[in-house]
């Protein structure tokens, strides 16, 4: 149990377009979904907390607009990166919560590469 | 804010040795994750510390969860090739949100 898939698995888009990203937890309703960026080498870091049927919470110095969260149910969540640019070339990977009592528990989806030319 | 400092940043061992790595907070945690990221995937869970004090196992992993609660320690007996990746310690960040704050990472690397 307790798996999140994400789609695609790696896209390459031009300069100027924009790009989805579907996570979607599929044995479980995630109460929370959270996207993370991770650059080579690197941690992983929190870009936004998306709660179903709200709008997202953005991390600092992560642009809402650049980087639209929907979270239309409890087992998707999408991330669009919109007028994506070379620099925005990254690994985006999601994860999503269940809480249990006073638990919550993350599991995380395989990553989605990007890469903007 | 809270920060999670990880170390070594990278290991490269020799197949069969034991590793170990650490991870230290400026605040305290009341729980404590290590996760393994093979490359091109994404952290899969291996040991999750609820306690302080507590030491649990997972086949060759072992974690503790130190008695202040700032810091943690991930051990892997007797290391194989498979054991190639990066490792991250974690704890929550606020309050049962499952939003985490991830260490640097340690990158092992085990040589045949």
């Amino acid at each position: 149990g307790a798996v999140v898939s994400q789609h695609p698995s790696r896209v390459i888009c031009k300069s100027g377009t924009s790009v989805k990203i579907e996570c979607r937890s599929l044995d479980f309703q995630a109460t929370t979904m959270f996207w993370y960026r991770q650059f080579p080498k690197k941690s992983l870091m929190l870009m936004a907390t998306s709660n179903e049927g709200s709008k997202a919470t953005y991390e600092q110095g992560v642009e809402k607009d650049k980087f639209l969260i929907n979270h239309a149910s409890l087992t998707l969540s999408t991330l669009t990166v919109t007028s994506a640019h070379p620099e925005d070339s990254s690994f985006y990977i999601c994860s999503a919560a269940t809480s249990k009592g006073t638990m919550s528990s993350s599991f995380f989806g395989p990553g989605t590469r990007l890469t903007v030319l | 804010g809270q920060q999670l400092n990880q170390s070594p940043q990278s290991m490269f061992i020799q197949e069969g040795e034991d590793v170990s790595m650490n991870c230290t907070s400026s605040s305290i945690f009341n729980t404590w994750l290590w996760y393994k990221q093979d490359p091109g995937e994404g952290p899969v869970l291996l040991i999750a510390l609820y306690k302080a004090g507590e030491l649990t196992s997972n086949g060759r992993l072992t974690a503790q969860f130190g008695i202040t609660r700032k810091d943690s320690f991930l051990n892997i007996s007797a290391s194989i090739p498979s054991d190639v990746g990066i490792y991250f310690c974690a704890g929550p960040s606020g309050s049962n949100t499952g939003k985490l704050i991830f260490g640097q990472g340690t990158t092992l690397q085990v040589k045949p």
